[in-house]
């Protein structure tokens, strides 16, 4: 099956300081990545679309400046968390898509990220 | 707005019963239906998916569509304690060229020993 590696899988840092979570489609070519956020005990709440080579798109509410998103390859896609701070703290959570017939996102194991 | 509700849960069964995990979606026009399972701490995994009306079998899990009713649901036969996590439903709605997926907000499922 399709494989979706995310790292780190748990950063700490400090208020103020910036955050790149990296993910990376292994075994196939993923055209498309989804950047998640998840608070504890609720949903799946989607923050961008990264299409490889162009901009991402943002959901309502998200800040793009704030969060950096570069998907530079069919296999990679970056996040970046810029001056976090403790109400960023979350888990970070990428997927990819990669299969054009059944059209199936596959989940990265996410990032949990910790800002004091 | 596209909308895909659960039953939130807590939704408990016995050891050895069959779970039914209920969802219904809001755009008329969807074509793609998706079960992942989150257990606490871990990202969702893909359990099912089904593209046609009826019913798919994987081994002890099933997917019904009903896409008059705007209906999905996953019945898990021969419940285990290891399946006790939060099942997602998640539609993709029409319109070609996109994977973006609308999710449920999951139901909880505790299986008792």
């Amino acid at each position: 099956g399709a494989v979706v590696s995310q790292h780190p899988s748990w950063v700490i840092c400090k208020s103020g300081t910036s955050v790149k979570i990296e993910c990376r489609s292994l075994d196939f070519q993923a055209t498309t990545m989804f950047w998640y956020r998840q608070f504890p005990k609720q949903s799946l709440m989607l923050m961008a679309t990264s299409n490889e080579g162009s901009k991402a798109t943002y959901e309502q509410g998200v800040e793009k400046d704030k969060f950096l998103i570069n998907h530079a390859s069919l296999t990679l896609s970056t996040l970046t968390v810029t001056s976090a701070h403790p109400e960023d703290s979350s888990f970070y959570i990428c997927s990819a898509g990669g299969d054009r017939v059944t059209e199936t996102q596959y989940f990265g194991p996410g990032t949990r990220l910790l800002v004091l | 707005q596209k909308e895909v509700e659960q039953n939130s849960g807590p939704l408990s069964v016995p050891e050895g019963a069959i779970a039914s995990l209920n969802c219904t979606y809001s755009d008329r026009g969807s074509q793609s239906f998706f079960w992942y399972r989150q257990y606490s701490g871990k990202s969702p995994e893909l359990i099912m998916s089904i593209y046609s009306n009826g019913d798919k079998e994987d081994g002890r899990f099933t997917a019904q569509l009903n896409k008059a009713s705007q209906y999905v649901s996953l019945l898990i036969r021969d419940s285990q304690p290891s399946d006790s996590a939060t099942y997602l439903c998640a539609v993709r709605g029409s319109g070609a060229g996109s994977y973006q997926l609308t999710f449920g907000k999951g139901t909880k499922l505790s299986v008792i020993p």
